[in-house]
């Protein structure tokens, strides 16, 4: 089955302790992307990577890192975790960045304390 | 700076309605406009993809249309179901001569279906 996965779904954690959540696609999508998305502010962009090794800010990338050493994996990883970075995450994939339909994983609920 | 709006923001109505949902955007240099819907505590679903050559995409009940100079493009529900119930939103892919490739979303406008 075609599909984007995250994990974990759900985490709680504590300021300032590093945490990473993985991103994985089955579909050979070129462009992947990491949102976020908050009351009342709608999604946000916050990472894109339009190739392996290739990867490019969004709108809100403070506090946040990426890489994309492989084609299916593309993990957003938070060094030191604040509580405005509280929030549901989603992941999403497509094969062109330009023409394609956005494929979107089924989200991450991170709290921070 | 792309900006994307959906008006308006909740929309309730009895089923069996025919209904449309706005979204409008501030830059017509787009690559393509996508509707999804996304259901409370899940993911989004891709409903349709409206390239910036095309005027309008059909699914079903479901009719997107997309006027580029206008700025603006809509959603059309036919016979609406109490299981369309969901927040739909809209986002665009512009041409950034900046060579960004960053995507847009509206804030989404919540649709509640009345049996």
């Amino acid at each position: 089955e075609a599909q984007v996965t995250q994990n974990p779904r759900y985490l709680i954690t504590v300021t300032g302790k590093k945490l990473t959540v993985t991103c994985s696609q089955n579909m050979n999508h070129e462009y992947m992307s990491w949102y976020r998305q908050d009351p009342g502010l709608g999604l946000r962009q916050i990472y894109y990577s339009m190739n392996v090794e290739v990867t490019d800010k969004g709108d809100v990338p403070e506090g946040y890192k990426v890489s994309r050493k492989e084609k299916r994996n593309f993990p957003l990883i938070l060094e030191s975790p604040s509580p405005n970075q509280t929030s549901l995450y989603f992941c999403a994939s497509s094969f062109r960045h330009s023409t394609d339909t956005q494929y979107f994983g089924p989200g991450t609920r991170l709290t921070v304390l | 700076k792309q900006e994307v709006t959906q008006i308006p923001a909740a929309l309730s109505v009895p089923e069996g309605e025919n209904l449309v949902l706005n979204c409008s955007f501030t830059d017509s240099a787009i690559y393509n406009l996508q509707w999804f819907r996304q259901d409370p505590g899940k993911g989004l679903t891709s409903l349709l993809l409206i390239q910036s050559s095309q005027r309008e995409q059909t699914s079903g009940r479901l009719n997107a249309s997309l006027d580029k100079s206008s700025g603006r493009s809509t959603l059309y529900i036919a016979a609406s179901q109490p299981g369309d119930s969901a927040t739909y939103l809209c986002a665009v892919r512009p041409k950034d001569s900046g060579g960004y490739q960053k995507v847009t979303f509206g804030t989404g406008t919540k649709l509640q279906v009345i049996p």
